[in-house]
Protein backbone atom coordinates (compact mmCIF):
# COMPACT_ATOMS: atom_id res chain seq x y z
CA UNK A 1 0.00 0.00 0.00
CA UNK A 2 1.01 3.41 -0.52
CA UNK A 3 2.08 5.54 2.12
CA UNK A 4 1.48 9.06 3.03
CA UNK A 5 2.77 11.13 0.32
CA UNK A 6 3.82 14.69 0.08
CA UNK A 7 5.76 17.23 -2.69
CA UNK A 8 7.62 18.95 -2.90
CA UNK A 9 10.79 16.70 -1.29
CA UNK A 10 12.53 19.49 -1.10
CA UNK A 11 12.07 23.29 -1.57
CA UNK A 12 14.21 25.87 -2.22
CA UNK A 13 11.95 29.55 -2.04
CA UNK A 14 13.47 33.48 -2.15
CA UNK A 15 11.70 35.32 1.01
CA UNK A 16 8.64 36.81 0.44
CA UNK A 17 7.28 33.78 -2.34
CA UNK A 18 4.37 31.85 -1.50
CA UNK A 19 5.31 28.10 -0.72
CA UNK A 20 2.48 25.56 -1.30
CA UNK A 21 3.22 21.72 0.03
CA UNK A 22 0.80 19.01 -1.06
CA UNK A 23 -0.22 15.94 1.28
CA UNK A 24 -2.02 12.76 0.25
CA UNK A 25 -2.68 10.73 3.11
CA UNK A 26 -3.30 7.06 3.02
CA UNK A 27 -6.69 5.94 1.51
CA UNK A 28 -9.20 5.49 4.12
CA UNK A 29 -7.78 7.36 6.95
CA UNK A 30 -9.80 9.93 8.36
CA UNK A 31 -7.01 12.50 10.31
CA UNK A 32 -4.79 14.32 8.91
CA UNK A 33 -2.19 16.38 10.38
CA UNK A 34 0.97 18.69 9.66
CA UNK A 35 3.96 19.05 11.46
CA UNK A 36 6.67 20.99 11.51
CA UNK A 37 10.22 19.81 12.71
CA UNK A 38 13.48 22.09 13.73
CA UNK A 39 16.40 21.95 15.38
CA UNK A 40 15.37 24.54 18.02
CA UNK A 41 11.76 23.88 18.59
CA UNK A 42 11.83 19.95 17.44
CA UNK A 43 8.43 18.26 16.17
CA UNK A 44 5.70 20.74 16.65
CA UNK A 45 1.84 20.36 15.38
CA UNK A 46 0.78 22.74 13.18
CA UNK A 47 -3.03 21.84 12.49
CA UNK A 48 -5.17 18.21 12.18
CA UNK A 49 -8.50 17.68 10.32
CA UNK A 50 -10.90 15.25 10.84
CA UNK A 51 -13.54 13.97 8.12
CA UNK A 52 -11.70 17.05 5.82
CA UNK A 53 -12.86 19.78 8.92
CA UNK A 54 -9.80 21.59 10.49
CA UNK A 55 -10.34 20.13 14.36
CA UNK A 56 -7.45 21.91 16.11
CA UNK A 57 -5.02 24.91 14.31
CA UNK A 58 -3.78 25.87 17.78
CA UNK A 59 -0.27 25.07 16.22
CA UNK A 60 -0.32 27.30 13.32
CA UNK A 61 2.26 29.79 14.09
CA UNK A 62 0.51 32.96 12.40
CA UNK A 63 -1.46 34.42 10.09
CA UNK A 64 0.81 33.48 6.83
CA UNK A 65 0.42 29.81 7.27
CA UNK A 66 -3.27 28.12 5.87
CA UNK A 67 -4.02 24.40 5.61
CA UNK A 68 -6.79 23.41 3.20
CA UNK A 69 -7.88 20.08 3.15
CA UNK A 70 -10.57 19.97 -0.31
CA UNK A 71 -11.55 16.21 0.11
CA UNK A 72 -10.42 13.04 1.59
CA UNK A 73 -7.57 12.34 -0.50
CA UNK A 74 -5.37 15.70 -0.69
CA UNK A 75 -4.17 18.80 1.40
CA UNK A 76 -2.45 21.51 1.01
CA UNK A 77 -0.25 23.89 3.48
CA UNK A 78 0.37 27.18 2.00
CA UNK A 79 2.96 30.14 3.89
CA UNK A 80 2.37 33.11 2.06
CA UNK A 81 4.56 35.39 2.52
CA UNK A 82 7.84 33.31 3.35
CA UNK A 83 10.47 34.16 5.91
CA UNK A 84 13.58 32.42 6.27
CA UNK A 85 12.12 31.37 9.64
CA UNK A 86 10.00 29.48 8.07
CA UNK A 87 12.98 27.18 6.99
CA UNK A 88 12.14 23.70 8.29
CA UNK A 89 11.08 20.15 7.45
CA UNK A 90 7.49 20.15 7.19
CA UNK A 91 5.52 16.42 7.90
CA UNK A 92 1.87 14.96 6.79
CA UNK A 93 0.57 12.37 8.82
CA UNK A 94 -2.11 10.33 8.74
CA UNK A 95 -4.39 8.00 10.83
CA UNK A 96 -7.53 6.13 10.82
CA UNK A 97 -10.14 6.66 13.35
CA UNK A 98 -10.70 2.38 13.59
CA UNK A 99 -7.01 1.74 13.95
CA UNK A 100 -5.95 -0.03 17.29
CA UNK A 101 -3.84 2.13 19.32
CA UNK A 102 -3.95 5.63 17.63
CA UNK A 103 -0.75 4.94 15.15
CA UNK A 104 0.01 7.61 13.06
CA UNK A 105 1.73 7.11 9.43
CA UNK A 106 4.31 10.04 8.14
CA UNK A 107 5.39 10.69 4.81
CA UNK A 108 8.60 11.64 3.91
CA UNK A 109 8.13 15.02 4.80
CA UNK A 110 8.95 18.60 2.70
CA UNK A 111 12.27 20.38 3.53
CA UNK A 112 11.86 24.01 2.92
CA UNK A 113 14.48 26.04 3.05
CA UNK A 114 13.81 30.41 2.29
CA UNK A 115 16.61 32.55 1.78
CA UNK B 1 -2.90 17.36 28.10
CA UNK B 2 -0.57 14.82 28.20
CA UNK B 3 2.75 14.64 28.49
CA UNK B 4 6.04 13.27 27.29
CA UNK B 5 9.78 13.38 28.96
CA UNK B 6 12.33 11.90 27.34
CA UNK B 7 16.18 11.57 27.86
CA UNK B 8 18.44 14.45 26.36
CA UNK B 9 20.94 13.18 23.81
CA UNK B 10 23.18 12.52 22.00
CA UNK B 11 23.87 9.37 22.53
CA UNK B 12 27.01 7.46 21.34
CA UNK B 13 27.61 4.14 21.63
CA UNK B 14 30.07 1.61 19.95
CA UNK B 15 28.49 -1.44 18.01
CA UNK B 16 27.13 -4.78 19.91
CA UNK B 17 26.74 -1.77 23.04
CA UNK B 18 23.57 -1.79 24.95
CA UNK B 19 20.91 0.74 24.72
CA UNK B 20 18.75 2.46 27.18
CA UNK B 21 16.55 5.48 26.07
CA UNK B 22 14.32 6.57 29.25
CA UNK B 23 10.97 7.82 29.06
CA UNK B 24 8.40 8.83 31.82
CA UNK B 25 4.88 10.57 30.53
CA UNK B 26 2.06 12.17 32.60
CA UNK B 27 -1.13 11.63 30.95
CA UNK B 28 -5.09 10.80 32.35
CA UNK B 29 -5.75 7.29 32.47
CA UNK B 30 -3.74 4.78 30.39
CA UNK B 31 -3.16 5.80 26.76
CA UNK B 32 -1.37 3.66 24.18
CA UNK B 33 2.70 4.23 24.07
CA UNK B 34 4.88 4.53 21.23
CA UNK B 35 8.04 4.87 20.26
CA UNK B 36 8.81 6.39 17.00
CA UNK B 37 12.34 6.44 15.01
CA UNK B 38 13.45 8.81 12.46
CA UNK B 39 16.41 7.68 9.96
CA UNK B 40 18.66 10.36 8.30
CA UNK B 41 16.40 12.12 5.63
CA UNK B 42 13.73 10.16 5.85
CA UNK B 43 9.65 10.84 8.16
CA UNK B 44 9.22 9.61 11.63
CA UNK B 45 7.69 5.24 11.59
CA UNK B 46 6.66 3.49 14.28
CA UNK B 47 9.29 1.27 15.67
CA UNK B 48 6.76 -0.23 18.63
CA UNK B 49 3.65 0.24 20.53
CA UNK B 50 2.05 -0.79 23.69
CA UNK B 51 -1.73 -0.32 24.24
CA UNK B 52 -2.12 -1.15 27.83
CA UNK B 53 -0.34 -1.34 31.23
CA UNK B 54 2.35 -4.25 31.27
CA UNK B 55 2.22 -4.71 27.63
CA UNK B 56 5.71 -5.23 25.93
CA UNK B 57 6.12 -3.92 22.88
CA UNK B 58 9.43 -5.02 20.28
CA UNK B 59 10.14 -4.95 16.78
CA UNK B 60 13.84 -5.09 15.39
CA UNK B 61 15.38 -6.13 18.84
CA UNK B 62 14.13 -3.41 20.42
CA UNK B 63 11.87 -3.20 23.16
CA UNK B 64 9.80 -1.07 25.81
CA UNK B 65 7.35 -2.31 28.78
CA UNK B 66 4.63 -0.17 29.92
CA UNK B 67 5.16 0.62 33.38
CA UNK B 68 2.26 2.53 35.34
CA UNK B 69 3.66 2.64 38.33
CA UNK B 70 6.54 4.59 37.41
CA UNK B 71 4.82 6.04 34.38
CA UNK B 72 8.12 5.01 32.30
CA UNK B 73 8.05 3.31 28.89
CA UNK B 74 12.09 2.91 28.55
CA UNK B 75 13.30 1.98 24.89
CA UNK B 76 16.23 -1.01 25.01
CA UNK B 77 17.88 -2.80 22.76
CA UNK B 78 20.25 -5.28 23.55
CA UNK B 79 23.33 -5.14 21.23
CA UNK B 80 22.77 -1.76 18.48
CA UNK B 81 24.10 -1.70 15.07
CA UNK B 82 25.76 0.67 12.97
CA UNK B 83 21.95 0.85 11.34
CA UNK B 84 20.43 1.86 14.36
CA UNK B 85 21.47 5.34 14.25
CA UNK B 86 18.55 7.58 14.06
CA UNK B 87 17.03 10.00 16.64
CA UNK B 88 14.13 8.04 18.61
CA UNK B 89 10.57 9.70 19.71
CA UNK B 90 8.82 8.52 22.13
CA UNK B 91 5.03 9.67 21.77
CA UNK B 92 1.62 9.21 23.20
CA UNK B 93 -2.29 10.58 22.69
CA UNK B 94 -2.46 14.03 23.23
CA UNK B 95 -5.17 13.68 25.67
CA UNK B 96 -7.59 11.23 26.63
CA UNK B 97 -7.02 7.16 25.87
CA UNK B 98 -8.70 7.98 22.29
CA UNK B 99 -7.29 11.22 21.12
CA UNK B 100 -5.99 10.50 17.67
CA UNK B 101 -3.20 13.58 18.28
CA UNK B 102 -0.30 13.04 19.49
CA UNK B 103 2.67 14.28 21.65
CA UNK B 104 5.90 13.88 21.13
CA UNK B 105 9.00 13.50 23.29
CA UNK B 106 12.08 16.26 22.35
CA UNK B 107 13.99 13.23 20.35
CA UNK B 108 17.16 11.29 21.16
CA UNK B 109 19.32 11.44 18.72
CA UNK B 110 21.98 7.97 18.55
CA UNK B 111 25.10 7.55 16.94
CA UNK B 112 26.25 3.53 16.86
CA UNK B 113 30.08 3.60 16.09
CA UNK B 114 31.71 0.76 14.61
Amino acid sequence: DAGVIQSPRHEVTEMGQEVTLRCKPISGHDYLFWYRQTMMRGLELLIYFNNNVPIDDSGMPEDRFSAKMPNASFSTLKIQPSEPRDSAVYFCASSSSGAFGNTIYFGEGSWLTVV
Amino acid sequence: GNSVTQMEGPVTLSEEAFLTINCTYTATGYPSLFWYVQYPGEGLQLLLKATKADDKGSNKGFEATYRKETTSFHLEKGSVQVSDSAVYFCALPYSGAGSYQLTFGKGTKLSVIP
